[in-house]
C-alpha cells in the first residue's frame, strides 16, 4: 500500500525549533519530488516547500524562506522538514505529498498530517 | 505571493453541472499548463483530481473535467452527486521562487 506517515508535530513556544518528518512506503521514494503542504485551522492549502528525487532543486514559499529547511534521505525512504524561529501563524495540520509522475505541481498521494501549534 | 482567486461557494442540485473558477495571472495559470485541482472532504486529506490542466489520474470519475482560457483555469463537475460535496482547490507552477501557488478553496454543496 502506497502510504505517507508524518511525525514530530507538536505544541511549541514562539521563536523555537520543529523537526517534521514523513516516513514513505509502497512506492520507490527516490523516484519522486516530494513536498509539504500546511493548512491552518479552518484555512485553506498552502505550499510550504519542495524538492526533488535528488535533492538537486528546492524551492520555498516565502513565507517560510530562511526559517525552514527541506531534506531528504532516499536510503531511509524519508523526508524532512526543519522548522526554526517558529511564529504563531505557522500554526497549522502539515501534509508530506508525492508528486504525481514526474509533475513538480501536482500531488497525488499525501498523509494524514501531523498538527505543529505555535504558542506560548 | 498572492493566491489564485476562486470563489468561495458554489451550489448546484444532484445531476446538474457547476463549475469553479480559478483565476490567477500571466506569472502563473497564464503562463504554464501545470494546474491541479484537489477534493478535500471534512477532516480528510486532498485528493488529487485534475492535473496539467485537463488530465484526469486513474480512478477519477470523468464527470470531472478541466480546461483553461488566458488566466483563469476552470474545474467542471457534471451530473452532480452528493458524495461531490467538499472543498475544491485549485493549484497552479508559479515562475516567482516559491514556484507552487494554491486557491483559497471554493466550498461545493450539493442541494
Amino acid at each position: 500500500e502506497v502510504q505517507l506517515v508524518e511525525s514530530g508535530g507538536g505544541l511549541v513556544q514562539p521563536g523555537r525549533s520543529l523537526r517534521l518528518s514523513c516516513a514513505a512506503s509502497g512506492f520507490t521514494f527516490d523516484d519522486y519530488a516530494m513536498h509539504w503542504v500546511r493548512q491552518a485551522p479552518g484555512k485553506g492549502l498552502e505550499w510550504v516547500s519542495g524538492i526533488s528525487w535528488n535533492s538537486g532543486s528546492i524551492g520555498y514559499a516565502d513565507s517560510v524562506k530562511g526559517r525552514f529547511t527541506i531534506s531528504r534521505d532516499n536510503a531511509k525512504n524519508s523526508l524532512y522538514l526543519q522548522m526554526n524561529s517558529l511564529r504563531a501563524e505557522d500554526t497549522a495540520l502539515y501534509y508530506c505529498a508525492k508528486e504525481y509522475s514526474s509533475s513538480w505541481t501536482a500531488f497525488d498521494i499525501w498523509g494524514q498530517g501531523t498538527m505543529v501549534t505555535v504558542s506560548s | 505571493q498572492s493566491a489564485l482567486t476562486q470563489p468561495a461557494s458554489v451550489s448546484g442540485s444532484p445531476g446538474q453541472s457547476i463549475t469553479i473558477s480559478c483565476t490567477g495571472t500571466s506569472s502563473d495559470v497564464g503562463g504554464y499548463n501545470y494546474v491541479s485541482w484537489y477534493q478535500q472532504h471534512p477532516g480528510k486529506a486532498p485528493k488529487l483530481m485534475i492535473y496539467e490542466v485537463s488530465n484526469r489520474p486513474s480512478g477519477v470519475p470523468d464527470r470531472f473535467s478541466g480546461s483553461k482560457s488566458g488566466n483563469t483555469a476552470s474545474l467542471t463537475i457534471s451530473g452532480l452527486q452528493a458524495e461531490d460535496e467538499a472543498d475544491y482547490y485549485c493549484s497552479s507552477y508559479t515562475s516567482s521562487s516559491t514556484s507552487v501557488v494554491f486557491g483559497g478553496g471554493t466550498k461545493l454543496t450539493v442541494l
